[in-house]
């Protein structure tokens, strides 16, 4: 069955780079997201990579992705005390045909300190 | 205007009420989603709306009804609730409900069953 998996916490100081991970099982997966949740809130979509790229860069955020090693993460740079939120790693689990639902890892959870 | 709003935010309800969660987005996406998020947990699917039709069921339980009324709207329907119900619920939206989702979430609503 699918499974994303991610490390469940990461603490990092105010101005250093932030570098989460995550592994998922579906080789076939086109798009992999990032999420933020900051407490007592929704999903954020941060930033999405589609699987035949290997690096992609949006201001502050470089993803990474590893498809052979079925490996995606997620550097922030410059992290800020605002940074501190649940991040969910995501992928396509594909259920047929086109259609595909979001299967998401367990969420690290990132604290900054000043 | 990428905003899924959800009412109400918070909701108390006892094991005998009847209540109803509503979830509306205008980006003029065709697919809409409940989740269901216990705490220090990733979400979870329930159901999956497509062009208004119900496309996925995942095993809920029939206290918990989906509706979409029309392409813009999606509620559901509590009734005779556990308290292992409470939980966030969060509802999403996408372009379609194909393997290039890229899903919007609402910010939730928190729900209390006593």
């Amino acid at each position: 069955g699918e499974d994303v998996e991610q490390s469940l916490f990461l603490s990092v100081r105010e101005g250093d780079s932030s570098v989460i991970n995550c592994t998922y099982t579906d080789s076939s997966s086109t798009y992999l997201y990032w999420y933020k949740q900051e407490p007592g809130a929704g999903l954020q979509l941060l930033t999405y990579i589609f699987s035949n790229m290997d690096m992609k860069q949006d201001q502050r955020l470089t993803v990474l992705l590893n498809k052979k090693d079925k490996h995606l993460s997620l550097r922030i740079a410059d992290t800020q005390t605002g940074d501190s939120a649940i991040y969910f790693c995501a992928e396509i689990w594909e259920r047929g045909g086109s259609q595909g639902n979001l299967i998401f890892g367990k969420g690290t959870k990132l604290s900054v300190k000043p | 205007d990428t905003e899924v709003t959800q009412t109400p935010k918070h909701l108390v309800m006892g094991m005998t009420n009847k209540k109803s969660l509503k979830c509306e987005q205008h980006m003029g996406h065709r697919a809409m989603y409940w989740y269901k998020q216990k705490a220090k947990k990733p979400p979870e699917l329930m159901f999956v709306y497509s062009y208004e039709k119900l496309s996925i069921n995942e095993s809920v339980p029939s206290r918990f009804s989906p509706e979409c009324p029309n392409s813009s709207l999606l509620n559901l329907h509590l009734h005779a609730l556990q308290p292992e119900d409470s939980a966030l619920y969060l509802c999403a939206s996408s372009q379609e409900e194909t393997v290039n989702t890229e899903a919007f979430f609402g910010q939730g609503t928190r729900l209390t069953v006593v």
